[in-house]
């Protein structure tokens, strides 16, 4: 089964430009999350989507950043515009298989993908 | 609201050697999940243990195990029989019950070297 994919891998732009990010989760989960990582910390969650319901976004930074997930599948983050503190790793994990897979993933479990690594010059 | 500490920036261990990683946190809650995550340079986060607060017993896998212990609000990894591929950030996080869909929080993680 494919993991938690994200796309660019790594993005470079000036500060005040725009830039977004891709991921798709796991087939059939419901839950996706995006984490923000900065260098040197551990992850902070930017925001949570419950199929296509936001959850939680309290420590997104609404000026600035906006996230979508259509059709409760795919989602985007988008920054607009970027400051120098956005620098950072941008993951997206995804969990909770309705019908958990028969001796398969523990159903708490979140997945990861391999993060987009964005920097702001 | 809940807070995961690891005062541990940097640990070095010898292959085939034991490790020990430190993690406390604070919480009001009574019931949560804790886990373990190790982030290789790749940044593909990994999930290496987890430990349900309501289970005394302590998680393991395989060479990895946990000693949880709840009223001191502490939660460390032990590595044993290091191994090369062991060398990553290893992150401590905490999750709140009951859903099944509660965000991380995550500590500051520890860099574990491993040398040959």
């Amino acid at each position: 089964e494919a993991g938690v994919a994200q796309s660019p891998r790594y993005k470079i732009i000036e500060k005040r430009q725009s830039v977004a990010f891709w991921c798709n989760p796991i087939s059939g989960h419901a839950t996706l999350y995006w984490y923000q990582q900065i260098l040197g910390q551990g992850p902070k969650l930017l925001i949570q989507f419950q199929n296509n319901g936001v959850v939680d976004d309290s420590q997104l930074p609404k000026d600035r950043f906006s996230a979508e997930r259509l059709k409760g599948v795919d989602s985007t983050l988008k920054i607009q515009p970027a400051k120098l503190e956005d620098s950072a790793v941008y993951l997206c994990a995804s969990s909770f298989r309705r019908v958990p897979l028969a001796g398969g993933e523990k159903i708490n479990e979140q997945f990861f993908g391999p993060g987009t690594r964005l920097t702001v010059l | 609201a809940q807070t995961v500490t690891q005062s541990q920036p940097e640990m070095s261990v010898q292959e085939a050697e034991t490790v020990t990683l430190s993690c406390t946190y604070d919480t009001s809650e009574s019931d949560y999940y804790l886990f373990w995550y190790k982030q290789p340079p790749s940044r593909q986060m990994i999930l290496v243990i987890r430990q349900e607060a309501y289970k005394q017993q302590n998680a393991t896998e395989n060479r990895f195990s946990v000693n949880f212990q709840k009223a001191a609000k502490s939660f460390s990894l032990k590595i044993s029989d290091s191994q090369l591929g062991d060398a990553a950030m290893y992150f401590c996080a905490y999750r709140s019950p009951p859903s099944n869909t509660g965000k991380l929080i995550f500590g500051q993680g520890t860099t574990l070297q491993v040398k040959p």
